[in-house]
């Protein structure tokens, strides 16, 4: 049983699509995140949400703590988002970060 | 500005022998923590430290795994007697206290057992 899941697993689009990445956890959650990881590099912290919404340039992240779900947004897509994007959350009960298994994302040009 | 870094960035190790990774978190980030990244798996959570406190121990895979924070600032992950299935990516990542901050992560150490 995996506390998150993320849809799709991969995703391919045209330079230029708006893009959804979609979150669902099933713990009580304190923060959640959402990170990017390009191949063989390292991972990078984009988001980190409690309620609401946030932006960043071309990046938006929505949550909902009731249906406990989160989106992350790309608009404009570019070739150089292609990468992995994972949603954490951290548990309330606890110390513990949960992770998804990871979109991957290629802008095709 | 340094970030967080880790050490080696690849080691290449026979089964059986034991391990030693290392982490240098960001001067002042009281929380750190250890993860594991297999191929084609997610994330997984290893160890917590948060200042002087206990850590929490509560994902380390076997009592192979062991990993100590000295002063409060540089930690090591230690495995012994390395398994094939450990292979995989760890990554360490350092926070400043409080729910509401963000992690860094390391680069993380690539480990594989021969």
């Amino acid at each position: 049983k995996n506390e998150v899941e993320q849809s799709p697993q991969n995703l391919t689009a045209q330079e230029g699509e708006f893009i959804t990445i979609n979150c669902s956890y099933s713990v009580g959650i304190s923060a959640l995140h959402w990170l990017q990881q390009h191949p063989g590099g390292g991972i990078v912290s984009l988001f980190m949400l409690s309620s609401g919404k946030k932006k960043h340039g071309r990046l938006i992240a929505t949550i909902n703590i009731q249906e406990k779900h989160s989106s992350l947004h790309i608009t404009a897509s570019h070739p150089r988002d292609s990468a992995v994007y994972i949603c954490a959350v951290r548990s309330y009960t606890g110390n513990q970060f949960y992770f998804g298994t990871g979109t991957s994302l290629t802008v095709i040009p | 500005g340094a970030g967080v870094s880790q050490s080696p960035s690849n080691k290449v190790t026979e089964k059986g022998k034991d391990v030693e990774l290392r982490c240098d978190p960001i001067s002042g980030h009281t929380a750190l923590y250890w993860y594991r990244q297999s191929l084609g798996q997610g994330l997984e959570f290893l160890i917590y430290f948060q200042g002087n406190s206990a850590p929490d121990k509560s994902g380390l895979p076997s009592d192979r795994f062991s990993a100590e924070r000295t002063g409060g600032s540089v930690s090591t992950l230690t495995i012994q007697r390395t398994q094939q299935e450990d292979s995989a990516v760890y990554l360490c990542a350092s926070r400043l206290p409080g729910s509401y901050n963000e992690q860094f992560f390391g680069p993380g150490t690539r480990l594989t057992v021969l």
